[in-house]
Parts: C-alpha cells; sequence; structure tokens
C-alpha cells in the first residue's frame, strides 16, 4: 500500500468549475509538496507546505497536520490546467531524507 | 540558470547495452537525485546524493549506478540494460536539505528510454 494516497485518480471538469484533488499520508512529514505535469513529462513544483495554507494565482494548497491530509484547490479553472497533480511527503531529519509520490491525478478541462 | 538539463530526451537500448544518462544542475544545489516513473505507479527514487562524493541507494536502485564527482553534475549508469528498465527518468535537484528547512525540488525534462 502506497503511503501516499491521492483522489480522484482521474477528473474531468468544465471550464470554469472549482476543483480539489486530495492526498491523503500515512506517515509523519517534514513537508507536502504538490507537482503539475503536463503532458510531454515536465515536472514542476507548485507549492510546499508544512502547515496552513498557501495561495498562488488560482492555486490553493491546505494541509492539516493532524489529520494527515492535503488539498489542492483551483479556482475559475481553465483547459490550460489540464495535467497530472501529483502529491509527495517528505520526510526528512539527520541523515535521512525520503521524498514519497502519490500516483497522480489527471485532471481535464474541457472549454 | 538553466536550471536542471538531462540528455539525451530519448534513447532506445537493446538488452545488455549499457548507456549513462547525463543530468546537471547551475544552481548549485546540494541535493540531487534521479527518479523513474512508470504507468500507474508514482515516481520511485532511484539514487541520490547530498553533495558531492556522496551517494546513496533509493527505493529501486538496482541495476543503476551512481557517482557524484562535482555539485553540479549526476550521471545515471544502466550497466546492462534490461526491458524493465523502460521508463521515464527525472533527475531533479534542491538546495541542502539538512538545514532545518524544506526546499522545492527542480525536475529536468525527462530521458525517456525503451529497452528491448
Amino acid at each position: 500500500k502506497n503511503e501516499v494516497e491521492q483522489s480522484p485518480q482521474n477528473l474531468t471538469a468544465q471550464e470554469g468549475e472549482f476543483i480539489t484533488i486530495n492526498c491523503s499520508y500515512s506517515v509523519g512529514i517534514s513537508a507536502l509538496h504538490w507537482l503539475q505535469q503536463h503532458p510531454g513529462g515536465g515536472i514542476v513544483s507548485l507549492f510546499m507546505l508544512s502547515s496552513g495554507k498557501k495561495k498562488h494565482g488560482r492555486l490553493i494548497a491546505t494541509i492539516n497536520i493532524q489529520e494527515k491530509h492535503s488539498s489542492l484547490h483551483i479556482t475559475a479553472s481553465h483547459p490550460r490546467d489540464s495535467a497530472v497533480y501529483i502529491c509527495a511527503a517528505e520526510n526528512s531529519g539527520g541523515s535521512n531524507y525520503k521524498l514519497t509520490f502519490g500516483k497522480g491525478t489527471l485532471l481535464t478541462v474541457n472549454p | 540558470n538553466a536550471g536542471v538539463t538531462q540528455t539525451p530526451k530519448f534513447q532506445v537500448l537493446k538488452t545488455g547495452q549499457s548507456m549513462t544518462l547525463q543530468c546537471a544542475q547551475d544552481m548549485n544545489h546540494e541535493y540531487m537525485s534521479w527518479y523513474r516513473q512508470d504507468p500507474g505507479m508514482g515516481l520511485r527514487l532511484i539514487h541520490y546524493s547530498v553533495g558531492a562524493g556522496i551517494t546513496d541507494q533509493g527505493e529501486v536502485p538496482n541495476g543503476y549506478n551512481v557517482s557524484r564527482s562535482t555539485t553540479e553534475d549526476f550521471p545515471l549508469r544502466l550497466l546492462s540494460a534490461a526491458p524493465s528498465q523502460t521508463s521515464v527518468y527525472f533527475c531533479a535537484s534542491s538546495y541542502n536539505i539538512f538545514r532545518a528547512r524544506t526546499y522545492e525540488q527542480y525536475f529536468g525534462p525527462g530521458t525517456r528510454l525503451t529497452v528491448t
């Protein structure tokens, strides 16, 4: 069982809709990363958070440490938001470092 | 800055051949890593390095070797390619991860490798 679970696996939305992608993790973490991967492969870091909430443009990421849960929200979705969104749990400390990835959520936004 | 660069972008190998995937970064990052991405699976860590001269194994290291002679470069070597190594390979880098802070990961564009 993967230590990081994302839901849904696939998500189709109409342009303008509010999108939520969820990420649950089963271990203690130092930080939670949200990444975006467009068709063609490139991976870009969107957010890195260890508590609370972060906002960048139409994207919002939240994390609840007690519940071991994070969400990525996209407001006023646009076809260019179509991509795979990946969450990754970071464990770091001392000489150890581990980044465990979810399997990703494929988002398709139709015009 | 060019960021993280990877070469080649595509490669086809025959079983048993060897090759080196190149990765370089110009951001003076101390931490570098190699991942493979397979359909239906999350990114999996192959090897990583926390600085020049220091490397360690990740989750799926078998069949791969790495070295880190400089801060900038982190090549991944396949000694004897197998069809199971058909995958997309990503190199990533980050600042020093042991400074009581966490830093975002910067990814290269990926190398699509097919082993026949």
